[in-house]
């Protein structure tokens, strides 16, 4: 079946500091999600991509759709401590198709 | 306001006993999943059902059961036949045929002692 691939998994990082992660997948995807989950919460939707190229902001989150559809990426800039969490990917071929998870990246921020 | 509702958060339980997890959308969403998610783990599916009284089994299905007799509920039993129940279980739903992605609930934390 399909796998998604996400790193890094884990990021040590100082307040103030810009994140970058990404997903790669051995096939397309026509949709891509970016989820975080806060510690002992269900993870909430945070960037909604639906078309290869696409760059999609959500304040200081910016998440991009890959050109050949088997890659998305997200950055997050100037971090903060409540941007800790655990940050999946999440891809989906069609709309009948369940989605494919990554495996996660967990963020730490440092005060 | 519409959401989807897991209780209760954290449960008990003694190793030998079926133990059932609540799941309750009033999103009006077709589809609904169950996951299991393990310290410093992704998330792994166990059961789905894109319709009322039918369902599918996921990837780690053994040891689990659900039903779907209603659109808004979900509920997940976990069975003494679950070698290692202790796990943090995730309830989600969606409307079918969508890109929207899935809504979560916040979580049951099971453990068995």
């Amino acid at each position: 079946g399909q796998q998604l691939n996400q790193s890094p998994q884990s990021m040590f990082i100082q307040e103030g500091e810009d994140v970058s992660m990404n997903c790669t997948s051995s096939s397309i995807f026509n949709t891509w999600l970016w989820y975080k989950q806060d510690p002992g919460e269900g993870p909430v939707l945070l960037i909604a991509l639906y078309k290869a190229g696409e760059l999609t902001s959500n304040g200081r989150l910016t998440a991009q759709f890959g050109i050949t559809r088997k890659d998305s990426f997200l950055n997050i800039s100037a971090s903060i401590p409540s941007d800790v969490g655990i940050y999946f990917c999440a891809g989906q071929l069609s709309v009948f198709s369940r989605l494919t998870f990554g495996e996660g990246t967990q963020l730490t921020v440092n005060p | 306001d519409g959401g989807i509702t897991q209780s209760p958060k954290y449960l008990f339980r003694k190793e030998g006993q079926n133990v059932t997890l609540s799941c309750e959308q009033n999103l009006n969403h077709d589809a609904m999943y169950w996951y299991r998610q393990d310290p410093g783990q992704g998330l792994r599916l166990i059961y789905y059902s894109q319709i009322v009284n039918d369902f599918q089994k996921g990837d780690i299905a053994e040891g689990y059961s659900v039903s779907r007799e209603k659109k808004e509920s979900f509920p997940l039993t976990v069975t003494s036949a679950q070698k290692n129940p202790t796990a943090f279980y995730l309830c989600a739903s969606s409307i079918w045929g969508s890109r929207d992605g899935y809504t979560f609930g916040s979580g049951t934390r099971l453990t068995v002692v």
